[in-house]
């Protein structure tokens, strides 16, 4: 089974402060994603990875940035929280080809900036 | 641009009846994919179902199925013999034809919960 782990289940965090969310997935996926889910809204995708040392923004990437050094590792960075950006963090991974397009999930990050 | 709409916020049934969730989504694609995503009380979402848009079969799986209308631009899921562990937020999602110059995004409508009386 497609396993992806994500490194907090929830983090309460100050405004100001730098925030690290990561995620791991153990199948070999090229495409990685990070969205947040907000209620009402659904999901918007902030940041999504083809491959290592590749991103594209998605619809709402201001104030976020990510990093992938390596193909199973995707890395959401909140360069200075703010309370705006209180949320749920969820990441996901996906294959290139295979006919499918499903996208697997982590069980997602509940942040609070306080 | 692509939307999802999913226009009932919650939906509930009684257990071992029978619950239909709606979908409409706006394309000028002709070829494309569509998802209903199930995410129980916290725990992780997993895929329910999935349509080709091109086959024009709909799409099965157990006790799950959808009622694909593509020029009416509906995608509905209907839940047969509703069992407590339904009870979730599902999720339709848009995803371009891999073919199409696009990304690889998939597309979200806002979520329906579905509420389960026993």
């Amino acid at each position: 089974d497609v396993k992806v782990t994500q490194s907090s289940r929830y983090l309460v965090k100050r405004t100001g402060e730098k925030v690290f969310l990561e995620c791991v997935q153990d199948m070999d996926h090229e495409n990685m994603f990070w969205y947040r889910q907000d209620p009402g809204l659904g999901l918007r995708l902030i940041y999504f990875s083809y491959d290592v040392k590749m991103k594209e923004k998605g619809d709402i990437p201001e104030g976020y940035s990510v990093s992938r050094e390596k193909k199973e590792r995707f890395s959401l960075i909140l360069e200075s929280a703010s309370t705006n950006q209180t949320s749920m963090y969820l990441c996901a991974s996906s294959s290139l080809g295979g006919g499918s397009y499903e996208q697997y999930f982590g069980p997602g990050t509940r942040l609070t900036v306080t | 641009a692509q939307t999802v709409t999913q226009s009932q916020p919650e939906m509930s049934v009684q257990e071992a009846e029978t619950v239909t969730l709606s979908c409409t989504y706006d394309t000028s694609e002709s070829d494309y994919y569509l998802f209903w995503y199930k995410q129980p009380p916290s725990r992780q979402m997993i895929l329910v179902i999935r349509q080709e848009a091109y086959k024009q079969q709909n799409a099965t799986e157990n006790r799950f199925s959808v009622n694909f209308q593509k020029a009416a631009k509906s995608f509905s899921l209907k839940i047969s013999d509703s069992q407590l562990g339904d009870a979730a937020m599902y999720f339709c999602a848009y995803r371009s034809s891999p073919w199409a110059d696009s990304n690889y995004q998939l597309i979200w409508g806002a979520g329906t919960k579905l509420i389960i009386k026993p």
